[in-house]
């Protein structure tokens, strides 16, 4: 399969410990995004990568976030110190060119904060 | 404020007849629109892409208008079928950010009943 791919699928964990989530893009594509889900509601954008490069963060993106994507392939995004309203899925996209061209998610990763 | 919005109640159809959803937008002036359907527990995938100096655009038995003047796409589904049913969600670029930040409408639930 050479699609996005998202590792865990499903992560529970209790308020305050630190999760770590994984995207692996499709291998060509130079630009990577990170979305958050809520039940209702549609992808909300929350930082993106031109290929190590992290060009934008969005304000909802607290000090408890982190993203990397240390050689411009994979990358991680990190919540420190959870909170229930963490609780989310956490999608990953990547796409290969700048205006226009369709993006593509993996999986996602659904995140319960206990 | 600048807003997308589209049905949140689900829309039910009877297999064959055409669906129509809708996305409306305010306080944006997108160069392009894109449509995605989400099927539970999975990422959404592209479908279409309509620039602003098109007005209608057609893939197989999607149609998806555009009118820039009234803030509005309109995507149809036509000879429709169970397999279609999903959340479609429309999307647009934020624009001036200088890559392909992308704002999604809450996604409108689509039945299609045998």
């Amino acid at each position: 399969d050479t699609g996005v791919s998202q590792n865990p699928r499903h992560k529970i964990t209790k308020r305050g410990q630190n999760v770590t989530f994984r995207c692996d893009p499709i291998s060509e594509h130079n630009r990577l995004y990170w979305y958050r889900q809520t039940l209702g509601q549609g992808p909300e954008f929350l930082t993106y990568f031109q290929n190590e490069a992290q060009l934008e963060k969005s304000r909802l993106l607290s000090d408890r976030f982190s993203a990397e994507r240390p050689k411009g392939s994979f990358s991680t995004l990190e919540i420190q110190r959870t909170e229930q309203g963490d609780s989310a899925m956490y999608l990953c996209a990547s796409s290969a060119r700048l205006a226009g061209d369709e993006q593509f998610f993996g999986p996602g990763t659904r995140l319960t904060v206990l | 404020s600048q807003k997308i919005e589209q049905n949140s109640e689900a829309l039910n159809i009877q297999e064959g007849k055409t669906a129509t959803l809708t996305c409306n937008y305010t306080n944006y002036s997108p160069a392009y629109l894109q449509w995605y359907r989400q099927d539970p527990g999975r990422g959404p995938v592209f479908l279409l892409l309509i620039r602003e100096n098109e007005k209608e655009k057609r893939k197989e038995r999607l149609k998806v208008t555009f009118d820039t003047t009234l803030k509005q796409s309109l995507f149809h589904i036509t000879a429709s079928q169970p397999a279609d049913s999903a959340t479609y969600l429309c999307a647009l670029d934020e624009g001036n950010t200088g890559f392909q930040k992308l704002v999604f409408g809450t996604g409108t639930r689509l039945l299609v009943s045998p």
